[in-house]
């Protein structure tokens, strides 16, 4: 068990370029999230998903991003057109469930992706 | 809506003392759970402690322990014996057991040596 690794670790763009993350789960872990952490603020939530089925999305989720978990391992986190205010630390996050979120295993967080767009 | 609300931004204690963290939320669900995450600096966030809102019985993980409150809508966290490692900013968190935590601002604990 690695733990959840996210890649890569810091990202500088130019506003108005595409970015895409990446986030590996824990294997055997079933759920993702992804997750935005400003400065000073508590993680917010943008995606979830179930195996590869993306069940919810935040409002904060524009038109300029989109999530996929192909085969339902791995995650891309792509943000087109980046603007100034995307710059946050990027979350991905796994458990392992089949019922209610919040019984199952423990939240494990990866390292996070910092994005800087200028 | 559902919301998580911290009050204290931070927070400083003297190694070996005791600390309280405070965290209410907002809800109008009577079966959730909450969390508290610990995030240290340039590390990943781990979980601290768990509560499940239907247990009456506070959890405890060692030198943490939280006090549930239900009708108050509170839940604090108390860490005893606090050592230099417990330097971190803790968030509270809230489910109601559908897709989505709620995070609240964080609490920047100092322990001082």
């Amino acid at each position: 068990d690695t733990g959840v690794s996210q890649d890569p670790r810091h990202k500088i763009t130019k506003r108005g370029q595409n970015v895409t993350f990446r986030c590996d789960p824990i294997s055997e872990h079933n759920r993702l999230y992804w997750y935005r952490q400003t400065l000073g603020q508590g993680p917010e939530f943008l995606t979830y998903f179930q195996n590869e089925a993306q069940l919810e999305k935040s409002r904060l989720l524009s038109d300029r991003f989109s999530a996929e978990r192909p085969k339902g391992s791995f995650s891309t986190l792509e943000i087109q057109r980046t603007e100034q205010g995307d710059s946050a630390m990027y979350l991905c996050a796994s458990s392992h469930g089949q019922g209610r979120v919040g019984l199952d295993s423990p939240l494990h967080f990866g390292n996070g992706t910092r994005l800087t767009v200028t | 809506a559902q919301t998580v609300t911290q009050s204290q931004p931070e927070m400083s204690v003297q190694e070996a003392e005791t600390v309280t963290l405070s965290c209410t939320y907002d809800t109008s669900e009577s079966d959730y759970y909450l969390f508290w995450y610990k995030q240290p600096p340039s590390r990943q966030m781990i979980l601290v402690i768990r509560q499940e809102a239907y247990k009456q019985q506070n959890a405890t993980e060692n030198r943490f322990s939280v006090n549930f409150q239900k009708a108050a809508k509170s839940f604090s966290l108390k860490i005893s014996d606090s050592q230099l490692g417990d330097a971190a900013m803790y968030f509270c968190a809230f489910t109601s057991g559908t897709y989505k935590y709620i995070f609240g601002t964080g609490t920047r604990l100092k322990v001082l040596a």
